[in-house]
């Protein structure tokens, strides 16, 4: 059964650091997501991304953060100067355009802890 | 209270029993959809269930919507051990174009052998 594929699935960094979270989506979908969950928290949307561009974005995402589809199969997400707080488990999600009533399919995850 | 929010917040009940979660929201939805988490594990995509829909089922699990009181309730029938996780709630609405997920609080339910 396809699947969504993240990597790594743990990354440990420095505050101040970059770190660039990777996704591989299910390679029929066109739609692509990142949520992030803080420990012991709700579920959050940050971005979406479709047809090469994002289409929509929530307050989270500010600034710091980029994605971007370098090749036909990759999905990244860019956290230029992580923070504390940046420390997550953040999934990256595909979702095929058949209308508004598909579901989403996630990946394993990945934690990021900024220390 | 914000979209998507599940009562209860935890949920004990010995194996064989049903398990009953509820989800409230507030804004109008396209869909409804339920997801489970194991601990520190990634999201699995449950059931959906369209706004215009009023009750689905796919093997032990069966949902309800009602639009009109703006909420649903996921039924796991003759639990098991193994359906320990968190399940949660996420709405997608009719506003914004990508239909993204606004996900629920989440309830933890427990299942003892």
């Amino acid at each position: 059964e396809p699947e969504v594929t993240q990597t790594p699935s743990h990354q440990v960094t420095q505050m101040g650091q970059e770190v660039i979270l990777r996704c591989v989506p299910i390679s029929n979908h066109l739609y692509f997501y990142w949520y992030r969950q803080i420990l012991g928290q709700k579920v959050e949307f940050l971005v979406s991304f479709y047809n090469n561009e994002i289409s929509e974005k929530s307050e989270i995402f500010d600034d710091q953060f980029s994605v971007e589809r370098p090749d036909g199969s990759n999905f990244t997400l860019k956290i230029r100067s992580t923070k504390l707080e940046d420390s997550a488990m953040y999934f990256c999600a595909s979702r095929f355009p058949g209308g508004t009533n598909t579901e989403a399919f996630f990946g394993q995850g990945t934690r990021l802890t900024v220390v | 209270s914000q979209q998507g929010e599940e009562d209860p917040q935890a949920l004990s009940i010995q194996e064989g029993e049903n398990a009953t979660m509820n989800c409230s929201y507030k804004t109008s939805i396209n869909n409804l959809q339920w997801y489970r988490q194991n601990s520190g594990r990634g999201l699995v995509h449950l059931i959906l269930i369209r706004s215009n829909e009023r009750e689905k089922h796919s093997g032990r699990l069966r949902v309800t919507l009602d639009t009109s009181k703006k909420s649903s309730s996921l039924l796991i029938t003759a639990s098991r051990a193994a359906d320990t996780a968190s399940y949660f709630c996420a709405t997608v609405l009719t506003s914004g174009s990508a239909r993204q997920l606004t996900f629920g609080s989440g309830t933890q339910l427990t299942v003892l052998p």
